[in-house]
């Protein structure tokens, strides 16, 4: 199976701040890569697909980029609603697997 | 509007099955693979398997291969996922999500999630 590796684990950041969250693959995976938000109690909802493409009423602060084995989710800015949980997903062998999470928390 | 509504919450004794389903509405059914995925308490998201509701034909994860069934009611636009020989590590969220079957790779919408507790 794909081993899909998260980094950081988890992060503290204050609203506005850059933030950064990379994914690797343990083999390469095209662009088949995507990110998913997850808050407390709630369903995953589809940020970013195909590793750049931004899903239908996502917030433009939201990015994603890379190929192969490393991805990055970027939000530009940090907001008050964007703490939460992100997960990276490759769709491109089966099964598919999910990274670990990054949890996001405010500082 | 895309809707994916799952059955409620379940409590099962270890060795019981679960039947989980997802009504699909608001789209085209037999366009979009239905994925499994589950999340134990505190824990990360695992894909379990799809199925093409078109057809009826399924691919599982190993792991759940000898003890997971997924089907489909397209009269009803429903999904179905039972799991059976359930153990105390089987408690999780079960969600189910939709993938397009010609441009997909990822899952565009989510049920709620159906919580699945295994206790004696």
């Amino acid at each position: 199976d794909i081993q899909m590796t998260q980094s950081p684990s988890s992060l503290s950041a204050p609203v506005g701040d850059r933030v950064t969250i990379t994914c690797r693959a343990s083999q390469s995976i095209s662009s088949f890569l995507n990110w998913y938000q997850q808050k407390p109690g709630k369903a995953p909802n589809l940020l970013i697909y195909g590793a750049s493409s931004l899903q239908s009423g996502v917030p433009s602060r939201f990015s994603g980029s890379g190929s192969g084995t490393d991805f990055t989710l970027t939000i530009s800015s940090l907001q008050p609603e964007d703490f939460a949980t992100y997960y990276c997903q490759q769709g491109y062998f089966t099964p598919w697997t999910f990274g670990q999470g990054t949890k996001v928390e405010i500082k | 509007q895309v809707q994916l509504v799952q059955s409620g919450a379940e409590v099962k004794k270890p060795g019981a099955s679960v039947k989980v389903s997802c009504k699909a509405s608001g789209y085209t059914f037999t366009t979009y693979y239905m994925h499994w995925v589950r999340q134990a308490p505190g824990q990360g998201l695992e894909w379990m398997g799809k199925i093409n509701p078109s057809g009826g034909s399924t691919t599982y994860a190993q792991k759940f291969l000898d003890r997971v069934t997924m089907t489909r009611d397209t009269s009803t636009s429903t999904v179905y996922m039972e799991l059976s020989s359930l153990r105390s590590e089987d408690t999780a969220v079960y969600y189910c999500a939709r993938e397009h079957i010609v441009s997909g790779g990822y899952l565009d919408y989510w049920g709620q999630g159906t919580l699945v507790t295994v206790s004696s």
